[in-house]
């Protein structure tokens, strides 16, 4: 579905930390998954993806987890840093979809990190 | 990556007058580009795909004929914001999808809109 919310979540971190945003979709026909990072002005900037037939995909300091059973999906950051902060959003596209590059976008959650 | 711009990155218009947002993709052809539109700290809400050489599909509530979009070439869609209120004043972002890349969808750098 739709994100339709008003106040997003936050999760504060020290530099260095570890962190995991969360994300949960309500699409059980989604077969594709994408974590984006945006900055304040700025269009969303692409981090890393799963397919459905995964349940884990790591990158670089990152890794993305996928759990379909309960429909999470998770992003992990290893040592934080404080120009990862931004707005991070998951998004999801639909198997059944007609077009390709057409995605849903969850709540998205802002990531601080302290010096 | 692939490589999506828009133009302007931020326009103020008076109430009433229509504004034009360009989107081109620099590199790749693109087929189909999508329009989203996001208010202060909120998520992207998809407003319409934009299709080459036909009509652009609009999500449901999103009205087609204030929010004009014409994809008239491989590489450029545009979203005209026709007799803009100060509630039209968001954040506009367009994206487009690199047939060549695994990526699903490369992004604009988005359109700051504010209506006075």
């Amino acid at each position: 579905g739709e994100s339709v919310g008003l106040h997003l979540p936050t999760l504060s971190v020290q530099e260095g930390d570890n962190s995991i945003i969360n994300c949960a979709y309500s699409n059980s026909a989604s077969d594709y998954f994408i974590w984006y990072k945006q900055e304040s002005g700025k269009g969303p900037q692409f981090i890393i993806d799963i397919r459905s037939n995964m349940d884990k995909r790591q990158g670089q300091r990152v890794t993305v987890l996928l759990n379909k059973t309960v429909k999470h999906l998770s992003l992990q950051i290893a040592a934080t840093q404080p120009g990862d902060s931004a707005v991070y959003f998951c998004a999801e596209k639909n198997a059944g979809g007609t077009s390709y590059g057409k995605l849903t976008f969850g709540q998205g959650t802002i990531l601080t990190v302290h010096p | 990556g692939a490589v999506v711009s828009q133009h302007p990155s931020r326009v103020i218009c008076k109430s009433g007058t229509s504004v034009k947002i360009e989107c081109r993709s620099l590199d790749f052809q693109a087929t189909t580009m999508f329009w989203y539109r996001q208010f202060p700290k909120q998520s992207l809400m998809l407003m319409a795909t934009s299709n080459e050489g036909s009509k652009a599909t609009y999500e449901q509530g999103v009205e087609k004929d204030k929010f004009l979009i014409n994809h008239a070439s491989l590489t450029l869609s545009t979203l005209t914001v026709t007799s803009a209120h100060p509630e039209d004043s968001s954040f506009y972002i367009c994206s487009a999808r690199d047939p060549g890349s695994r990526t699903e969808a490369f992004f604009g750098q988005g359109t700051r809109l504010t209506v006075v």
